[in-house]
Formats: structure tokens, sequence, C-alpha cells
């Protein structure tokens, strides 16, 4: 069974400080699909990135990178430098086939100025 | 602009009431989601349609209802049934429900039965 697991459920960090918010996924598909959404105080979710699993190369985009390992059935999620506007809750998803997107619990980040 | 949006914001119901959330798209996306996410959960699927006319139960499917008569349109009906009702209700939609598909989310609801 396909399993999403973000083991922190919540962290602080003061305003410039880096952190990074850990995913952990299990599945024996071959082909998937993993994404990060962020979701502030308004309740919509944000897209933030896809990665397939045939490409792990990390990504930088800004202020934000993503480490992909399938060697540890990870992919992580890097804030450098964070801001207050980072504050909110980030999930990792994993699609599956026929049944669409495995969320997990989700990870909320306070950014303190 | 294109995106997905929810109506109302906040719904107030009485127990033993159905209720009719909206989600409507103009991203001209073939795939519609409902999710429900409670309190420090992530969320989980209730029903998504791939098609017009079709949808399929998702992870916690009893309780509600969908339809699907218009490809920008599909509500999502809380029934009596429901035993846990209130909650935070995200609509998101893709291009074509493919594997590799990223998904869009509306604003959402929060439904709250007193």
């Amino acid at each position: 069974a396909q399993k999403v697991t973000q083991a922190q459920t919540e962290i602080s960090v003061v305003e410039k400080e880096d952190v990074t918010l850990d995913c952990v996924y299990e599945t024996r598909d071959t082909t998937y699909y993993l994404f990060w959404y962020k979701q502030p105080p308004s309740g919509e979710l944000v897209f933030l990135i896809r990665r397939n699993s045939f490409d792990e190369q990390n990504e930088i985009s800004g202020r934000y990178s993503w480490n992909f390992q399938k060697s540890t059935s990870s992919f992580n999620f890097t804030i450098t430098a964070s801001q207050v506007v980072d504050s909110a809750v980030y999930f990792c998803a994993l699609s599956r086939y026929g049944q669409n997107f495995v969320f997990g619990p989700g990870t909320r980040l306070s950014v303190l100025p | 602009d294109g995106g997905i949006t929810q109506s109302p914001k906040y719904l107030f119901r009485k127990e033993g009431q159905n209720v009719t959330l909206s989600c409507e798209q103009n991203l001209n996306h073939d795939a519609m989601y409902w999710y429900r996410q409670d309190p420090g959960q992530g969320l989980r699927l209730i029903y998504y349609s791939q098609i017009v006319n079709d949808f399929q139960k998702g992870d916690i499917a009893e309780g509600y209802s969908v339809s699907r008569e218009k490809k920008e349109s599909f509500p999502l009906t809380v029934t009596s049934a429901q035993k846990n009702p209130t909650a935070f209700y995200l609509c998101a939609s893709s291009i074509s429900g493919s594997l590799a598909d990223t998904q869009y989310f509306g604003p959402g609801t929060r439904l709250t039965v007193l």
C-alpha cells in the first residue's frame, strides 16, 4: 500500500534560518510522482513542485530546494533563509495509479520574526 | 483569470440536514476531486471524476454523493448519513487525471454542523 510520512508535526525557526522538511514515502510502483504543496492560513493548497520517480536530480527554485533520494524513499524540502511569509502547513503527496494522490499528514512551519 | 472557485467559504448546517458544496473550474480540466481535511491531518480523497458523467469513490466516500453533469462543475453533497461532517472541504482539478498530473486546488469550504 502507498503511504507518505512526514514525521515532523511542527517546526519553529527564527527568520533567516534554514529549515528542512522531511518526507518519506512507500510504494511498490516503479513509476510514480511526488509533490509538495503549501497551505497558508487562508486554506488553499498551493502547488510547489512535482518530481517523477526516474529523475533524481535535485532542484532549486529561489530559496526553495528539493532533495529526492530513491535509495531512502525520501523527498525532502529545504527553505533557505526562511521568512515569516513561509509560515504555513506543508504537505508531501504521492500519486498512485487508479486512485490519485496520497497525502502526508503535513508539517506546520512557523517562522518567527 | 483561470481557477477553481468554491462556495461558500463558510457553511453552517443543523445536524440531519443534507448540504451541497459547490466547486467550479474554468481551467478546461477533465478531472476533478473532492478532499476532506480534519484539523492536524492530511487530505483524504472523497470522490473523483475523470470525465463528465463518470465518477469514482475515494477512500472515504460513505455519507457523501457527487454529480458531474458538466465539465466545469463537480458539486459535493454531504448527506445526513455522514457521521462527522464538520471539516474543511477542498476541491481540486487536473488536466486529465493521469498519474503525472498536478492537481490544483480551490480555496476550500469550511463546513460546521451544529
